[in-house]
């Protein structure tokens, strides 16, 4: 089935340090989704990008669609400690009835 | 804030015994989801309905777990008989979709119910 290669795993970073992320599939994909999981609890939806090339901004997120429909990445200006949390994204694959399909997350640190 | 409740947050229980979690959906919402997280595959899809009919349970193990939907309120997963490696982060979701193949179907997760299978 579709897979995603989220990356990096893991992340440590000084608090007010660019963060940047990405999935990368082999097929294409026709809804792109950025969750975030803190401690204990359920991922929560960030930012949903839903047409090829496609730039939203959610405060100091930013996220893209890419162009190849195969691709996305996250964004974040200026970490602040409450940033730490795993980060997933999230597809939709096109031309199936298959739902979301969910990268393996990047763990997040920001260092003080 | 609408959200997805579930129940209980967390279980411990011995091989071998029932363990069923409850899952109050978005009121409104039309798809339900169960979905399993643990450290070695991350999240995976268990089970989905759309409009309380099952759609697709092709990632559940069909001996031992069963998911249902009694009525547009409560989403039931159920394992029967537990064993160890069932120990997970189990997480209900709820969107609304008007299509099968919506590619718009943002979900909203619940807390999860923790489960330790001894």
């Amino acid at each position: 089935g579709q897979q995603l290669n989220q990356s990096p795993q893991s992340m440590f970073i000084q608090e007010g340090e660019d963060v940047s992320m990405n999935c990368t599939s082999s097929s294409i994909f026709n809804t792109w989704l950025w969750y975030k999981q803190d401690p204990g609890e359920g991922p929560v939806l960030l930012i949903a990008l839903y047409k090829a090339g496609e730039l939203t901004s959610n405060g100091r997120l930013t996220a893209q669609f890419g162009i190849t429909r195969k691709d996305s990445f996250l964004n974040i200006s200026a970490s602040i400690p409450s940033d730490v949390g795993i980060y997933f994204c999230a597809g939709h694959p096109s031309g199936s009835a298959r739902q979301l399909t969910f990268g393996s997350g990047t763990q997040l640190t920001v260092l003080p | 804030d609408a959200r997805v409740t579930q129940t209980p947050r967390d279980k411990v229980t011995e091989m071998g015994q029932e363990v069923t979690m409850r899952c109050q959906p978005i009121l409104g919402h039309n798809t339900v989801f169960w979905y399993r997280q643990t450290m070695m595959q991350g999240l995976e899809l268990l089970a989905y309905f759309r409009n309380r009919a099952p759609l697709d349970d092709s990632g559940m193990p069909k001996d031992r777990f069963s998911a249902e939907m009694p009525d547009a309120t409560l989403a039931t997963l159920k394992i029967q008989p537990s064993e160890p490696r069932d120990s997970a982060v189990y997480f209900c979701a709820s969107g609304l979709s008007t299509r099968v193949s919506s590619g718009a179907n943002v979900l909203t997760f619940g807390a999860g119910s923790r489960l330790t299978v001894l």
